[in-house]
């Protein structure tokens, strides 16, 4: 079964400079899907960026954007010129496309505040 | 409304009642799944479903129970709750596309007292 990892549990990042999340996941499969999801105090799940394993091109909107690394297995988030909006629980998922039952299996969030 | 939504959003029940979660979507996706979200875990698949009447378990399905028999809805059911089911419980759902992202409901924050 696949793995997600995320080994910042918090961190914190000042108004209008770039923060890294980090995010690493085991798999045996070559082909499969990894996204980041935000999730504000609202509880709303919200889709930031995906990124499809076969493409080496790194995913990029608006201010975020990924290096995903596939020999690696790691899919770190870059947030630039970040905004007080931003604040929130981001978590890393990783969808199969072999084994439908274990779609998006989501790592343990990294909660990222945004200083003023 | 189209997109998915859960209810009740929040619900306080005692331990050994039974309570259902509602989930309804309106896009006809196939899939449709069950995480609860506890500190330091993340969201934890309990159940999923790849279409009416088809259901299977998935990490932590103890104590839960769920049905389909429409494809825009996927309740799930606490038996007996206990305690240690008080969590937030996530219902998603996703079409059969390999690019299509899980589309989340509100969320629906249970305590077990």
């Amino acid at each position: 079964a696949q793995t997600v990892t995320q080994s910042q549990p918090e961190m914190s990042v000042q108004e209008a400079e770039t923060v890294t999340l980090s995010c690493t996941y085991d798999t045996s499969e070559s082909d499969y899907y990894l996204f980041w999801y935000k999730q504000p105090p609202s509880r709303q799940m919200i889709l930031v960026i995906r990124q499809e394993a076969y493409k080496q091109q790194n995913a990029t909107e608006n201010r975020f954007s990924v290096n995903f690394q596939k020999a690696a297995k790691s899919f770190s988030l870059k947030i630039s010129d970040s905004q007080l909006g931003d604040a929130a629980m981001y978590f890393c998922a990783y969808r199969s496309l072999y084994n439908y039952g274990q779609n998006f299996v989501f790592g343990p969030g990294t909660r990222l505040s945004v200083l003023p | 409304d189209a997109g998915i939504t859960q209810s009740p959003r929040y619900k306080i029940t005692e331990t050994g009642r039974q309570v259902t979660l509602m989930c309804h979507q309106t896009w006809s996706h196939s899939y449709m799944f069950w995480y609860r979200q506890d500190l330091g875990h993340g969201l934890r698949l309990i159940y999923y479903s790849a279409a009416a009447d088809i259901t299977d378990k998935g990490e932590v399905p103890d104590g839960y129970v769920v049905s389909r028999s429409k494809t825009e809805n996927f309740p799930l059911t606490l038996e007996s709750a206990t305690r240690s089911q008080t969590s937030v419980y996530f219902c998603a759902s996703t079409g059969v596309g390999k690019n299509t992202e899980a589309f989340f409901g509100q969320g629906t924050r249970l305590t077990v007292v």
